[in-house]
């Protein structure tokens, strides 16, 4: 039933380690979104992807890597990541005109470098 | 850039006290929305308003946008334990291709 799910949930590695995070959504929107939100609880856009197409590239690091293999999924690889790369992420999707419809959002992944 | 500025960042109070709120840009959306996020999830949409000057109510809660479509304001009457959270305000830029833009968040305590 689950609108838009990220896996893992939790996610503890070392630097310098590559990882990534999964994201789903079963509501048929066109576009979807990773967001990373920091200690103090700010969202920050990192990329979205719509039908597939990477439409929004922040300024954000290369170890960053968005794929879309269709356009229900998004998932993001982070090559050797750093400490400062410690936040939750969220996926997020939405359909038509954001404005509108606002934005469904996964419960994150709250990744932890060491 | 534009930027969302929301006040207060922290917000304590007594069951029963009434709050506001504020979010305030020199930028023009096209629409302001307002989500809750609890602790370990991700944000929940309460409310889209589309129309300067639009109000919207949902229970306790109501939503301002300002005339000129910069601000908005998020009121809550009578608050309850349950309204504890964090409360982000977020535009979206007129321009097409772009996403939504939050402000840093406001955290209310609603205690008992």
């Amino acid at each position: 039933d689950t609108a838009v799910s990220q896996t893992p949930k939790y996610l503890v590695t070392q630097m310098g380690n590559d990882k990534s995070i999964k994201c789903e959504q079963n509501l048929g929107h066109d576009t979807m979104y990773w967001y990373k939100q920091d200690s103090k609880k700010f969202l920050k856009i990192m990329f979205s992807y719509n039908n597939k197409e990477l439409i929004i590239n922040e300024t954000v690091p290369n170890r960053f890597s968005p794929k879309s293999p269709d356009k229900a999924h998004l998932n993001l690889h982070i090559n050797s990541l750093e400490l400062g790369d410690s936040a939750v992420y969220f996926c997020a999707s939405s359909q038509g005109d954001r404005g509108k419809t606002g934005y469904t959002f996964g419960s994150g992944t709250r990744l932890t470098v060491v | 850039t534009q930027l969302l500025e929301q006040s207060p960042q922290f917000l304590s109070i007594q069951e029963g006290e009434n709050l506001t709120v504020y979010c305030n840009s020199s930028s023009v959306f096209s629409s302001l929305q307002w989500y809750r996020q609890e602790p370990g999830e991700g944000p929940v949409l309460l409310v889209t308003v589309v129309t300067g000057g639009e109000v919207k109510k949902l229970k306790r809660l109501t939503f301002q946008f300002g005339d000129a479509r910069k601000d908005s304001s998020l009121h809550i009457t009578a608050a309850q334990p349950g309204d504890t959270g964090l409360y982000l305000c977020a535009g979206a830029p007129r321009q097409a291709g772009t996403a939504l833009i939050f402000g840093k968040g406001t955290t209310l305590s609603v205690s008992s």
